[in-house]
């Protein structure tokens, strides 16, 4: 069965600390692995897509790798308005069913 | 350029009741869907269309039903409405299967 786990589910930070969010998934023939940024009463909006070990994506203060069993997104220096919950999915094998992880929600403190 | 277009953004029904979730993108996409997001179970796929013409079930069917209208529209109905489709709507759409999907903003329904 197709699973995408992320840790923490919650994580706070000052502003200005940097830390990495986790995403993990066990999807047969990954074809690509998308993140997601969700802020309250908003639908998804669209970061990065990563489609093999070893590449990067970057947008601000926000990059995204991927390993091959793994992605991570880096904040670097946050700041208030990157708070937000951080979501990531995956592809099924062969089918249009995208698989989401149920999200990291981000808090930084001023 | 509005992306996915979602209506009504709130609605309140009785048990019982039926309704219409209305979905338009205007980004050319061949695929659409329809997720509900509930607190704890993150976005479960309810239906999808790979391309118009065709619809299939996703991870969570029942009670629903679906048409793709044409290319842009992809409506979403709830028959008799049950406490358990409580619940927040999203539609989006993709170029294709394993492509990236873009999302709507959203459709909170309450259902007492």
């Amino acid at each position: 069965e197709d699973q995408v786990t992320q840790s923490p589910e919650a994580l706070r930070l000052q502003e200005g600390e940097s830390s990495s969010l986790n995403c993990s998934y066990t999807v047969s023939g990954l074809r690509g692995l998308f993140w997601y940024r969700q802020d309250p009463g908003k639908g998804p909006e669209f970061l990065f897509t990563l489609y093999s070990a070893g590449e990067e994506k970057e947008k601000e203060r926000l990059k995204a790798t991927l390993t091959k069993k793994e992605s991570f997104l880096h904040i670097t220096a946050p700041k208030p308005e990157d708070s937000a919950t951080y979501l990531c999915a995956a592809p099924g094998a062969g089918s249009y069913q995208l698989t989401f992880g149920k999200g990291t929600k981000l808090s930084v403190i001023p | 350029n509005a992306g996915v277009t979602q209506t009504p953004k709130f609605q309140v029904l009785k048990t019982g009741q039926s309704m219409t979730l209305q979905c338009a993108q205007d980004m050319n996409h061949n695929s659409m869907y329809w997720y509900r997001q509930d607190p704890g179970m993150g976005l479960r796929l309810i239906y999808y269309s790979a391309s118009e013409g065709t619809t299939d079930k996703g991870e969570v069917p029942n009670g629903y039903n679906v048409s793709r209208l044409n290319k842009r529209e992809f409506s979403l109905r709830l028959e008799s409405a049950a406490p358990s489709q409580t619940s927040v709507y999203f539609c989006a759409s993709s170029e294709g299967g394993a492509a990236e999907a873009f999302f709507g903003q959203g459709t909170r329904l309450t259902v007492v």
